[in-house]
């Protein structure tokens, strides 16, 4: 039984310059959650989404989107990238948008030059 | 404004002695309290999660303890071993609110050495 997977797993982008991240969720599992993870420091909530739509978001610009599609895999885009983005960026993936049980991927470490 | 606040931020335990991470909260509305381990190179994979309605629960060596009126939660690890050896995240989340937004703390390096 595959868990979350997660492409790429290493990005090195310059500033200015957009990404997509990639998740794929464990099988069974409807809803994808995105956190960003800065080294160091606890995971902070991105988005989620469910049924194709975004259904909560944390306190991050426009300038991160997300979408999901209907296989239930969902791509992250950050577009404009600064130094800060810098960043783990993982996926969890859950049974419902009403769980907190999330297994997570293993991430997408993204570094902004 | 970080709403859940964590510690210590390391930690180095002898094998078999007890671990104690502690954390504490701001947001009452907060209503599911999991900890997370992370080995690194890996994601947090979920240990063990309480709600607001028990005062302790216990799953084979791991313990969480819950104190509603302190807005305070610590994991115990009994028995530590050099396999727990690993960075546990505590966290915090508000159901009903059509989803789980989980707020992290920042984490604790636990290193239980031979």
């Amino acid at each position: 039984d595959a868990g979350v997977t997660q492409s790429p797993t290493h990005l090195i982008k310059t500033r200015g310059q957009q990404v997509t991240l990639r998740c794929s969720p464990k099988s069974g599992h409807d809803t994808v959650s995105w956190y960003q993870q800065a080294l160091g420091q606890g995971p902070q909530f991105i988005f989620q989404y469910y049924e194709e739509e975004e259904r909560q978001r944390g306190n991050f610009p426009d300038r991160f989107s997300g979408h999901q599609f209907p296989n239930y895999s969902s791509e992250l885009n950050v577009n404009a990238l600064l130094l800060g983005d810098s960043a783990l960026y993982l996926c969890a993936s859950s049974m419902g948008p009403n769980t907190g049980e999330l297994f997570f991927g293993e991430g997408s470490r993204l570094t902004v030059l | 404004q970080q709403q859940v606040k964590q510690s210590p931020q390391s930690l180095i335990v002898q094998k078999g002695g007890i671990s104690i991470i502690n954390c504490a909260y701001e947001n009452t509305a907060f209503d599911y309290f999991p900890w997370y381990q992370q080995f690194p190179g890996k994601g947090p994979a979920l240990l063990i999660a309480i709600r607001p309605d028990v005062s302790e629960k216990k799953e084979g060596r791991f313990t969480i303890s819950f104190n509603k009126s302190a807005k305070q939660f610590s994991l115990h690890i009994m028995d530590s071993q050099p396999g727990d050896s690993a960075t546990y995240f505590c966290a915090a989340a508000r159901s009903g609110a059509g989803s789980y937004q989980l707020t992290f703390g920042k984490g604790t390096k636990l290193s239980v050495i031979p």
